[in-house]
């Protein structure tokens, strides 16, 4: 969705590198979901986010949302290969959680 | 686990035939939805439920109708397929996270290939 833009569309990363995606609104995020997907898989919920300066830890991710709340970022700590698969962001932009608009995916490769 | 089926997971079939794609949830959820996932566009809303025999449309529903007769099962029908339809399918649920927020958990997807 042009609402919503992810950066960046594709990562390829050496096992052990610090990353970082970008999900970014011209409109106010009221809610901000992370997920993850395998290829031929459903998404799995990493985590949302949903109040300014807000910061959330998974294992080794970790998901911001600014201060603005127009942009979120998803950090991965010395990555794994398990790590490696489609992180999508998905937002409420006024629909009071009933409907949520994603971006396109970033495909995240992972070299041993 | 959101306890989400889809059926069937994969399908073949021709232009210009009828396809009905079923999701099934266990948890009563009020909210299902169904979107669309293509290369380039992301996953995109094609309608969604808010209740039995309460649906909306989404973003993309043209050639696209749904039915909820009730509560569990939430069924995506296209009339007539065409090749721009060929796509992963997936469903989903309006759920609470462990944090207590409203979040969306996706069912495992049906791909679809329309010839």
């Amino acid at each position: 969705s042009q609402e919503l833009e992810q950066s960046p569309q594709s990562l390829i990363v050496q096992e052990g590198k610090n990353l970082t995606i970008n999900c970014t609104s011209s409109k106010t995020l009221y809610g901000l979901y992370w997920y993850k997907q395998k290829y031929g898989e459903g998404l799995i919920f990493l985590m949302m986010l949903q109040k300014g300066g807000e910061e959330k830890s998974h294992e080794k991710i970790t998901a911001k949302l600014d201060e603005k709340k127009q942009q979120s970022s998803l950090h991965i700590t010395a990555s794994q290969p398990s790590h490696a698969g489609i992180y999508l962001c998905g937002a409420d932009i006024g629909t009071s959680g009933s409907r949520l608009t994603f971006g396109e995916g970033t495909q995240l490769t992972v070299n041993p | 686990d959101a306890g989400i089926t889809q059926s069937p997971r994969h399908k073949v079939t021709e232009t210009g035939t009828p396809v009905t794609l079923r999701c099934h949830q266990t948890e009563n959820h009020r909210y299902m939805y169904w979107y669309r996932q293509d290369p380039g566009h992301g996953l995109r809303l094609i309608h969604y439920s808010y209740g039995v025999k309460d649906t909306d449309k989404g973003e993309v529903s043209d050639g696209y109708s749904v039915s909820r007769s009730k509560t569990e099962d939430f069924l995506l029908t296209l009339e007539s397929a065409t090749s721009s339809q060929t796509s992963v399918y997936f469903c989903a649920i309006r759920g609470l996270s462990g944090s207590g927020a409203d979040t969306q958990y996706f069912g495992p997807g049906t791909r679809l290939t329309v010839l």
